[in-house]
């Protein structure tokens, strides 16, 4: 079974602070996704990364980057924690070839205070 | 762009069958998921198709038509415990799906 893990179930952190969100997955996958999801608004894309060292911007990049130094670990950073960043974070991969399916892990409840 | 349709709520009886049905106009196509959501959970893959018609999976079926850019969520002999969300997402072009909002399904007795 394809296992995604993410660092924390919970964190809670300042306005302002810098954030870490580590996920890993034990597939050998080529892509890594990160999401947030808000009710009402669903999952959106933040980045994805196809590679190590390689990274592409989703739908809502901005106030966070990530990292990718290693093909199983994929980070989220946000740079100055914001309220509005206050989500359910979602990291996913999927293999690069064969089907789009993509397998979760499960998820960070950041709240910014 | 992308843009996913699909029920806000809806409640069905235990034992009973429910439809939930999505509709998509997407950039590129290459296939539609079904995932399901319980509160507080990562979403679980339940469904993928890419050709036209019907994929069954025990209690669960997914039916595709890109023409009309259109698929359903079929969920047979209905259990309290399917009470959850359920997303459906299209794969467009690249490596990226596009999710819409869920659909918030309830299960009563």
């Amino acid at each position: 079974d394809v296992k995604v893990t993410q660092s924390s179930r919970y964190l809670v952190k300042r306005t302002g602070e810098k954030v870490f969100l580590e996920c890993v997955q034990d597939m050998d996958h080529e892509n890594m996704f990160w999401y947030r999801q808000d009710p009402g608004l669903g999952l959106r894309l933040i980045y994805f990364s196809y590679d190590v060292k390689m990274k592409e911007k989703g739908d809502i990049p901005e106030g966070y980057s990530v990292s990718r130094e290693k093909k199983e670990r994929f980070s989220l950073i946000l740079e100055s924690a914001s309220t509005n960043q206050t989500s359910m974070y979602l990291c996913a991969s999927r293999t690069g070839t064969g089907g789009y399916e993509q397998y979760f892990g499960p998820g960070t409840r950041l709240t910014v205070t | 762009g992308q843009n996913i349709d699909q029920p806000t709520e809806m409640t069905a009886t235990e034992g009973a069958i429910v439809q939930i049905n999505c509709t998509y106009q997407t950039s590129g196509f290459n296939g539609l998921f079904w995932y399901q959501q319980h509160a507080g959970e990562a979403p679980t893959f339940l469904s993928y198709n890419v050709l036209d018609g019907l994929e069954e999976k025990g209690r669960f079926s997914s039916f595709l038509s890109r023409s009309k850019g259109y698929s359903y969520l079929l969920l047979k002999e209905l259990q309290m415990k399917d009470s959850a969300s359920y997303l459906c997402a299209v794969a467009g072009g690249g490596n990226k799906l596009t999710f819409g909002t869920g659909t918030q399904l309830k299960v009563e007795l």
